[in-house]
């Protein structure tokens, strides 16, 4: 069974960095994309970006130019940076893996970890 | 860049009753959509992916169907459990969600 665990801190600073680290138990990171998903409180679910296990990225435009997701093969860990972060990033962050057919769903979830925004 | 609606916002039923939820692609998305269930607190639970193929342990009560804009997720009877937010999303070249629809205890 695979398993996915986000991890890093709940509380961030304005304008600085944001990194949290997702470790999949149960299955090899190296095949399969990668997303991470956030949400902020009382909202929906926001698509950040994904990487492949070859290391190629994809980021949502919006995002894009705060947004980096890297990989650790060795540890099995793929992970998510967010600079200049603002209330607005305050949200739930799940990593996920995409399955399904054209890679179009997201079969196994993080239980998610709240990040929060303030001085 | 592709807009999932969801509609309607709010569905009030309950127990033993049919939910039809419904999600339309501002374009056609071929097969490529799949359906969530969140409840509070936790993380989304896939129940449909490729539009109608149910997800491994997910009862045979969720069905989904439609193809190119419309899409349906039908619940056909309502089990306590059930009562949960519901998510379309959908795989171009980045990942889209609708904005939810919440199935509430009438």
């Amino acid at each position: 069974q695979v398993q996915l665990q986000e991890s890093g801190p709940g509380l961030v600073k304005p304008s600085e960095t944001l990194s949290l680290t997702c470790t999949v138990s149960g299955g090899s990171i190296s095949s399969y994309y990668w997303s991470w998903i956030r949400q902020p409180p009382g909202k929906g679910l926001e698509w950040i970006g994904y990487i492949y296990y070859s290391g190629s990225t994809n980021y949502k435009p919006s995002l894009k130019s705060r947004v980096t997701i890297s990989l650790d093969t060795s540890k099995n860990q793929f992970s998510l940076k967010l600079t200049s972060v603002t209330a607005a990033d305050t949200a739930v962050y799940y990593c996920a893996r995409q399955a399904c057919g054209g890679d179009s769903c997201l079969d196994y979830w993080g239980q998610g970890t709240l990040v929060t925004v303030s001085s | 860049e592709i807009v999932l609606t969801q509609s309607p916002g709010t569905l009030s039923l309950s127990p033993g009753e049919r939910a039809t939820l419904s999600c339309r692609a501002s374009q056609s998305v071929s097969s490529y959509l799949a359906w969530y269930q969140q409840k509070s607190g936790q993380a989304p639970r896939l129940l449909i992916h490729d539009a109608s193929n149910r997800a491994t342990g997910i009862p045979a009560r969720f069905s989904g169907s439609g193809s190119g804009t419309d899409f349906t997720l039908t619940i056909s009877s309502l089990e306590p459990e059930d009562f949960a937010v519901y998510y379309c999303q959908h795989r171009s070249h980045w990942l889209t969600f609708g904005g939810g629809t919440k199935v509430e205890i009438k």
